[in-house]
C-alpha cells in the first residue's frame, strides 16, 4: 500500500511569490491535515481537510490556504511569500472517524525555501 | 488552548539499555488523546504508540512503553532494550476528541534521541 506523497519535494522561491504544494492521501483516507515544521518554531498545525471540507484552520494568516479534490487529494497555497515562511510543510492522511482521534500517517514533506 | 511540553531537548541512552523521554500536557478537556510520533533524519514521521485519556491501562507496544499519569498531564515514553534505529527526533503530540481541537495534532518541541552503541 503506498504511503502519503507530497510534491515537490524542495522547493525554492523567492519573497512575494507564491507556492503551491500537493499532497496525496494514503488510498481510503479522506481526512488530508497540513502542519508546518520551521527552524525554532516546532511543528504547527495549519489546516485539516475532509470530504472537500476545511474543517479545522490553525493560528495562521489567510495567506495560507488549501483545497481538497474529489480524489481526496490535497493542495496546500502560500501566497506574498514571506522569509519566515521556509520550513518543511507536512501532510498527514487519516480515515474519517467520528469522536475518536484518528492515526494520521505523515508524508515525507516539502522543502520550501523562500530567498 | 492545548499546549505540550517536552522539557529534555536531547537524550541519550546506551543500545540495549532504558531511556524515558518526559511529556507534559494543559488542556481543559476531559476527553482526548495523546501520541508518541517518531521522526527519524529521512523526515517522515512515524506513530509509536497512543494512548486515549479514557483508559487508565498504559498503552504498550512492544518495547515501547507509556506512563500516563491523567490527574498530573503527564505522558512519558519509556523505551527499552534501545537499538541504533531508535535514534530519532520524538514528538509528544496532544489530539482533543471533539470541539476546536479535534482534527489537530499539538506538538511538544520535540526530544533528540541519540542511541550509542
Amino acid at each position: 500500500e503506498a504511503g502519503v506523497t507530497q510534491s515537490p519535494t524542495h522547493l525554492i522561491k523567492t519573497r512575494g511569490q507564491q507556492a503551491t504544494l500537493r499532497c496525496s492521501p494514503i488510498s481510503g483516507h479522506t481526512s488530508v491535515y497540513w502542519y508546518q515544521q520551521a527552524l525554532g518554531l516546532g511543528l504547527q498545525f495549519l489546516l485539516w481537510y475532509d470530504e472537500g471540507e476545511e474543517r479545522n484552520r490553525g493560528n495562521f494568516p489567510p495567506r495560507f490556504s488549501g483545497r481538497q479534490f474529489p480524489n481526496y487529494s490535497s493542495e496546500l497555497n502560500v501566497n506574498a511569500l514571506e522569509l519566515e515562511d521556509s520550513a518543511l510543510y507536512l501532510c498527514a492522511s487519516s480515515y474519517r472517524t467520528s469522536g475518536r482521534a484518528p492515526e494520521q500517517f505523515f508524508g515525507p514533506g516539502t522543502r520550501l525555501t523562500v530567498l | 488552548a492545548q499546549t505540550v511540553t517536552q522539557s529534555q531537548p536531547e537524550m541519550s541512552v546506551q543500545e540495549a539499555e532504558t531511556v524515558t523521554l518526559s511529556c507534559t500536557y494543559d488542556t481543559s478537556e476531559s476527553d482526548y488523546y495523546l501520541f508518541w510520533y517518531k521522526q527519524p533524519p529521512s523526515r517522515q514521521m512515524i506513530l509509536v504508540i497512543r494512548q486515549e485519556a479514557y483508559k487508565q491501562q498504559n498503552a504498550t507496544e512492544n518495547r515501547f512503553s507509556v506512563n500516563f499519569q491523567k490527574a498530573a498531564k503527564s505522558f512519558s515514553l519509556k523505551i527499552s532494550d534501545s537499538q541504533l534505529g531508535d535514534a530519532a527526533m520524538y514528538f509528544c503530540a496532544y489530539n482533543g476528541a471533539g470541539g476546536t481541537s479535534y482534527g489537530k495534532l499539538t506538538f511538544g518541541q520535540g526530544t533528540i534521541l541519540t542511541v550509542h552503541p
